[in-house]
């Protein structure tokens, strides 16, 4: 049974581009959480997702962030006219109910 | 301000020895969960611990979960070089389900 898998697992843009995140959660799972993960700083959650519904965003930024779950195919986590303060590693979880979470190997955003 | 705080921050050790990691906070807590996180990867669950005063073992790792689910701590015996990583608490905030709250984490080095 595959793990959770995040792709791309390092990803260059250019202030002003946009980045796309992909999580495909484990097997089973419908629950899918992203996380952000600063230099020198914790986890910190940004949003819950289950199929086509966001169940819990309080902790996405207001502007130029966004988050889906299909019906078919991965999470994706956009970021528009990325800066540089939205380098930092993004992870994402996934659970079969709203329990313990797995997560995956994260992607590295790196803006320059 | 951190829902749940960790310390020590930093713990070196050598082969052979043991340690204690703490996870503390004021809330109560329905699930406290440990991970180990090594550099460039994600967060790997280690233990999900739901019952006060539960001790759950996993080889060499010890955890126990507070009797009034505010705390809990990660013993590890004989430590080995392979324990080396980032250990982090975390949990879902009181009055919230889904997202988890991690504490800081206990960076863990084990010397040979």
């Amino acid at each position: 049974n595959a793990g959770v898998m995040q792709n791309p697992r390092h990803l260059v843009r250019r202030r002003g581009q946009e980045a796309r995140l992909r999580c495909s959660p484990m097997k089973g799972h419908s629950h899918v959480y992203w996380y952000r993960q600063l230099p020198e700083e914790g986890l910190k959650f940004m949003v819950y997702l289950q199929k086509e519904n966001i169940i819990d965003e309080s902790g996405m930024p207001k502007e130029r962030f966004s988050a889906e779950f299909p019906k078919e195919g991965p999470s994706i986590l956009r970021i528009q006219q990325v800066v540089r303060g939205d380098s930092a590693a993004y992870f994402c979880a996934s659970s079969p109910s709203s329990d313990t979470q797995y997560f995956g190997p994260g992607t590295r955003l790196t803006v320059l | 301000t951190q829902l749940l705080e960790q310390s020590p921050q930093f713990l070196s050790i050598q082969e052979g020895e043991n340690l204690t990691v703490y996870c503390n906070s004021s809330s109560v807590f329905s699930s406290l969960q440990w991970y180990r996180q090594e550099p460039g990867e994600g967060p790997v669950l280690l233990v999900t611990v739901v019952t006060g005063g539960e001790v759950k073992k996993l080889k060499r790792l010890t955890f126990q979960f507070g009797d009034a689910r505010k705390d809990s701590s990660l013993h590890i015996t004989a430590a080995q070089p392979g324990d080396t990583g980032l250990y982090l608490c975390a949990g879902p905030p009181p009055g919230s389900w889904g997202k988890l709250q991690f504490g800081a984490g206990t960076q863990v080095v084990v010397t040979p």
